[in-house]
């Protein structure tokens, strides 16, 4: 069965400094991934996402993830983060055209300090 | 822009009471999903819905029905609330896609639910 693991479940940072959160999947398919952020209060939204082509995927907020295929990992950075980017954010992956099934990992806290 | 939207922000309920749990798309799309969320355990998908009628069981049904009469909404049903299931529940919709089976879902604020 398919899983996602984030490796950090909390991820304290200073405004302005770089971050990277990770993501690890297990499949032995072609896969389809994403990453959702959760602000407090409210549902998940997209922030990017991957089904192919180009590896290095961009997204919204000045996000970027990698696909690494021989490492399995889809690792989300921002070169500076702001104190508005503090969320929960989600990596997920498709359940093997499921009928659009995801499955989604434990979610990181990112919180931004000034 | 697509809208999802859920009958009630928070709701509080007695043990043993039968609770739905309303959700609404408007943007047309085929499939449909319920999830708690909790923490430390991220989402976890209870019941989808890929048509009108049709249901599939995620990875944790236990103590949820579901019901899709109409496209736009689906409905979670407990039928008999336990304390375990005080959670956040979140619903989703996305398109049916011919070439990739999985796009984007979109989500809804969420219902907070609180089980007495």
């Amino acid at each position: 069965a398919q899983s996602v693991t984030q490796l950090d479940s909390q991820v304290p940072v200073f405004e302005e400094a770089p971050v990277e959160l990770r993501c690890n999947y297990s499949s032995s398919v072609s896969v389809y991934l994403f990453w959702y952020v959760q602000y407090p209060n409210q549902g998940l939204q997209l922030l990017l996402k991957y089904l192919s082509g180009s590896t290095l995927v961009k997204g919204i907020n000045g996000f970027e993830a990698e696909f690494n295929k021989s490492q399995t990992s889809f690792h989300l950075r921002k070169p500076s983060v702001h104190i508005s980017d503090t969320a929960e954010y989600f990596c997920a992956v498709d359940a093997n055209n499921q009928g659009g099934k995801l499955i989604f990992g434990q979610g990181t806290e990112l919180s931004v300090k000034p | 822009d697509v809208k999802v939207t859920q009958s009630s922000r928070y709701l509080v309920k007695r043990t043993g009471e039968k609770v739905f749990l309303e959700c609404v798309q408007d943007m047309d799309h085929e499939n449909m999903f319920w999830y708690r969320q909790d923490p430390g355990l991220g989402l976890r998908l209870i019941y989808f819905s890929y048509d009108v009628k049709m249901k599939e069981k995620g990875d944790i049904p236990e103590g949820y029905s579901v019901s899709r009469e109409k496209k736009e909404r689906f409905s979670l049903i407990l039928e008999s609330a336990s304390t375990n299931q005080t959670s956040m529940y979140l619903c989703a919709s996305s398109p049916l896609l011919q070439a990739a089976a999985t796009d984007t879902q979109y989500f809804g604020p969420g219902t907070r639910l609180t089980v007495l």
